[in-house]
């Protein structure tokens, strides 16, 4: 069974500092697909980023950038330069392609203080 | 916007007493989903579907029931509403290259008293 790990329950960071988010997950699967999402406090999930499991080549948008690695099954996300904006619950997730949900970790918040 | 419009956005009821809430998309996809999110849990699998009549049990799908007559609409109802199914329920659409981003409506506040 599928399963998303997200050990850091809350994170508390001051401005402009760095701060990685870490997901682990378990499938049996060789094709599935990651995901990670943003809940800001207004409470709507929105979507960040999809990375299928045979690319793992890095990506970076703007401030935000995911570190894919399937020896590990891990698949981190970074904040640069944190802003309080920032500040949201993320959640990972895992979809398997044998199947059709989305399975989601129990979410990190964030919070970034002035 | 994946045009995704969930139905009522908060809702207090009695324990004991059905309730249904809707999903409604505007763009003709296939997949969808309802997923309940409470604290320390994430979001939860209820009930999906795959295409009118066609729906199927997530982990959490005990005291609901779905239903799918048209492809626009998806309808949770909880039976008999139960203090438990207290929670933010989310509708969601598969979009993209096989049907795998999924983009999630503004969610629903459930109270059950």
């Amino acid at each position: 069974a599928q399963k998303v790990t997200q050990a850091q329950t809350e994170i508390s960071v001051v401005e402009k500092e760095d701060v990685t988010l870490d997901c682990v997950y378990e499938t049996r699967d060789t094709t599935y697909y990651l995901f990670w999402y943003k809940q800001p406090p207004s409470g709507e999930l929105v979507f960040l980023i999809r990375r299928n499991s045979f690319d793992e080549q890095n990506e970076i948008s703007g401030r935000y950038s995911w570190n894919f690695q399937k020896s590990t099954s891990s698949f981190n996300f970074t904040i640069t330069a944190s802003q309080v904006v920032d500040s949201a619950v993320y959640f990972c997730a895992l979809r398997e392609t044998s199947g059709s949900r989305l399975t989601f970790g129990e979410g990190t918040q964030l919070t970034v203080n002035p | 916007d994946a045009g995704i419009t969930q139905s009522p956005r908060h809702k207090v009821t009695e324990t004991g007493t059905p309730v249904t809430l809707r999903c409604h998309q505007t763009e003709n996809h296939r997949y969808m989903y309802w997923y309940r999110q409470d604290p320390g849990h994430g979001l939860r699998l209820i009930h999906y579907s795959y295409g009118v009549k066609d729906t199927d049990k997530g982990e959490v799908s005990d005291g609901y029931s779905v239903s799918r007559s048209k492809t626009e609409d998806f309808l949770l109802t909880l039976e008999s509403a139960t203090s438990s199914q207290t929670s933010v329920y989310f509708c969601a659409i598969s979009v993209g290259p096989g049907n795998t981003e999924a983009f999630f409506g503004q969610g629903t506040r459930l109270t059950v008293v």
